[in-house]
């Protein structure tokens, strides 16, 4: 089974602290992707990363950056937190292309991370 | 147009209902789905995906492709209340990069004993 983890369930800070958030998938997926997300926007894409030390931008980049300098494993960054930055934050991995079971460009997404920012 | 169209709901109805999920589309040329449900407190998972057009049934669950319509449906029968989550379709970014998806806001379904 595929496994994305995540290094909190639940995180609180305060505004100007920086923030890292880990992820880890032990199934040796190519890419990996970090998402927001809020009631009645959805998911929003903040970045992705489809190889070591490689990273592209998403639909909502400010305010974050990302690094990966293992495969298994992806961080974001919150420079300077902030209260709009209040979200559930998931990972999620995939290979590019078709996966074992046949889905193409299935993500497996971790449990979620609940960031405060007060 | 990028965004793939849901309503957001919330959705509640009885148990036993039929339930009808929706999502509209853009580009004809999309033939790759997929709807992921989310459980309260969890990520997304894949629930089951279809291509082109036509049904795909999964115990009872079945996706929906109209092509012509644009128009991507999950029927759920006889719902349960352990169906209660969040339903988000999604398609292949083409033309981004490789591996990307573009999801639906998601729709609430409560499912009432």
């Amino acid at each position: 089974d595929v496994k994305v983890t995540q290094s909190s369930r639940y995180l609180v800070k305060r505004t100007g602290e920086k923030v890292f958030l880990e992820c880890v998938q032990d199934m040796d997926h190519e890419n990996m992707f970090w998402y927001r997300q809020d009631p009645g926007l959805g998911l929003r894409l903040i970045y992705f990363s489809y190889d070591v030390k490689m990273k592209e931008k998403g639909d909502i980049p400010e305010g974050y950056s990302v690094s990966r300098e293992k495969k298994e494993r992806f961080s974001l960054i919150l420079e300077s937190a902030s209260t709009n930055q209040t979200s559930m934050y998931l990972c999620a991995s995939s290979i590019p292309g078709t996966s074992g079971s046949g889905v193409y460009n299935e993500q497996f997404f971790g449990p979620g991370t609940r960031l405060t920012v007060l | 147009q990028k965004e793939v169209e849901q309503d957001p709901g919330p959705l509640s109805v009885p148990e036993g209902a039929i339930v009808s999920l929706n999502c509209t589309y853009s580009n004809s040329a999309f033939q790759y789905f997929m709807w992921y449900r989310q459980y309260s407190r969890k990520g997304p998972e894949l629930l089951m995906y279809t291509y082109s057009s036509g049904n795909k049934e999964d115990g009872r669950f079945t996706a929906q492709v109209d092509k012509s319509s644009k128009y991507i449906s999950l029927f759920i029968r006889d719902s349960q209340p352990s169906d209660s989550a969040t339903y988000l379709c999604a398609r292949p970014n083409y033309g981004g990069s490789q591996g990307n998806l573009i999801f639906g806001k998601g729709t609430k379904l409560s499912v009432k004993p």
